[in-house]
């Protein structure tokens, strides 16, 4: 069984501060970890996936991600905030034993402010 | 390559009627997923084909229910609609290589299908 868990469902941050998104997991298996982003009106977009091989994962538009296995965690990083950044972002698991499903945190909408 | 197509974009039924939602993978995948969205429960998987069968399925009434082609392209039908089921639904194709997520395997998803349940 997996299950993920996010930390605050929105987050606000100004311009050019730290984003920080929080995703802790459980899964019986070794997981596989993915951070999807997903703006309105649109499906969901990959920013970034662990699968086992590098703990620090870089994604796209500035994101980055490390997994602690110690923690069962997954956090969301980003050093500097851009207004393009507000959207709604998403942790998800998948076991690496199981079959191609996702099992998604409930969600943060990350808020930017000017 | 064409992304993942969904249609409709947008529907609205009445409770009690039934609905026909298709996506169209991308070329080339050959496992569907599909996923419901709602502001009260998330993102939750419905279930997934590969090769024209249904290979793993949620915990979801069997009101819904899904077919896959041989093109792989997939629909899903949910019968005797309820407010309830007014939701996004999505649908993510991936190559479906073995049968795990992973470096080479991962799952895209589509615009989804706003559905209004009155």
């Amino acid at each position: 069984a997996q299950s993920v868990t996010q930390l605050g469902s929105h987050v606000s941050v100004s311009e050019g501060a730290l984003v920080l998104l929080r995703c802790n997991y459980s899964s019986s298996v070794p997981p596989y970890l993915f951070w999807y982003v997903q703006y309105p009106n649109q499906g969901l977009q990959l920013l970034l996936k662990y699968t086992s091989a590098a703990t620090l994962v870089k994604g796209i538009n500035g994101f980055e991600a490390e997994f602690k296995k110690s923690e069962t965690s997954f956090h969301l990083t980003k050093p500097s905030a851009h207004m393009s950044d507000a959207a709604e972002y998403f942790c998800a698991v998948s076991g690496q034993s199981g079959y191609s499903t996702l099992t998604f945190g409930k969600g943060t909408m990350l808020l930017v402010s000017p | 390559k064409a992304g993942v197509t969904q249609t409709p974009r947008y529907l609205i039924k009445t409770r009690g009627q039934q609905v026909t939602l298709s996506c169209s993978p991308i070329s080339g995948h050959r496992s569907v997923s599909w996923y419901q969205q709602t502001p009260g429960q998330g993102l939750q998987f419905l279930f997934e084909y590969f090769s024209e069968t249904q290979r793993n399925k949620g915990n979801f009434p069997g009101r819904f229910s899904g077919r896959q082609f041989s093109n792989s392209r997939s629909e899903m039908n949910v019968s005797t609609l309820e407010l309830g089921d007014s939701a996004l639904y999505l649908c993510a194709s991936s190559l479906g290589r073995g049968a795990k997520l992973g470096s080479d395997n991962e799952q895209f998803f589509g615009p989804g299908t706003r559905l209004t349940v009155l």
